[in-house]
């Protein structure tokens, strides 16, 4: 049990609206990347925080963004929602150096109409 | 720009027969390369990767920085492998994060 969780599990939006999706990283990592894999697809990385700071960011617009917290929790939020942002939306946390493995969470699905 | 190309979306195979996924990789700089795998109804979660040098679960790997790939075999196929298989690249200086990936390779492997 690798204890990345995220909520919601799933969720349906309509075009227009704003999303907020939530990670609790598994204790003692202090880095959380976020992921969008649309259906067929691979995952592709939208964003990493470490010590609440953004520090990577892949080919993502603005209206994408995130926050990371004292206890490691994270936020992704994207706003202004387009159909295309219908995706599977996977966290990892990790810690900092060390062998630095990567475990994620068994993701958000979004459904924007 | 980096890239990674799977380019079999479907693999399948008979037990005990061997498997190769292939994967190719193009990166200006120095690469970091991983597999990762999805079972089914499971969470994404790392196979192997490349500076470990292990062997998972029968699995190996071998980097060919002449040929940018970094094909993943496995002699002797067994059902429980069937899963999804991501490779997936990452700059070194990043230590295995603000990865890209694959499409990804669905393996069968038939009783």
């Amino acid at each position: 049990e690798t204890g990345v969780t995220q909520s919601p599990t799933h969720l349906i939006k309509t075009r227009g609206q704003q999303v907020t999706l939530r990670c609790s990283s598994q204790s003692g990592h202090n880095t959380v990347s976020w992921y969008q894999q649309a259906l067929g697809q691979g995952p592709q990385f939208i964003f990493q925080y470490y010590r609440e700071e953004e520090n990577g960011r892949g080919n993502f617009p603005p209206r994408f963004s995130g926050l990371q917290f004292p206890n490691y929790s994270s936020e992704l939020n994207v706003n202004a929602l387009e159909l295309d942002d219908s995706a599977l939306y996977l966290c990892a946390s990790r810690e900092r150096g060390g062998a630095g493995t990567q475990y994620f969470g068994p993701g958000t699905r979004l459904l924007v109409l | 720009a980096q890239r990674v190309t799977q380019p079999e979306k479907l693999l399948s195979v008979f037990k005990g027969a061997p498997v190769e996924l292939k994967c190719n990789y193009s990166y200006s700089g120095s690469p970091e390369l991983f597999w990762y795998v999805q079972y089914s109804r499971q969470r994404l979660q790392l196979l192997l990767r490349h500076i470990s040098r292990e062997s998972i679960k029968g699995f190996t790997a071998d980097l060919n920085k002449g040929e940018t790939s970094f094909h993943l075999k496995k002699p002797f196929a067994q059902e429980e492998d069937s899963a999804m298989y991501y490779c997936a690249l990452s700059p070194i200086e990043t230590s295995g994060s603000r990865l890209t990936f694959g499409e990804g390779t669905q393996l069968t492997v038939n009783p």
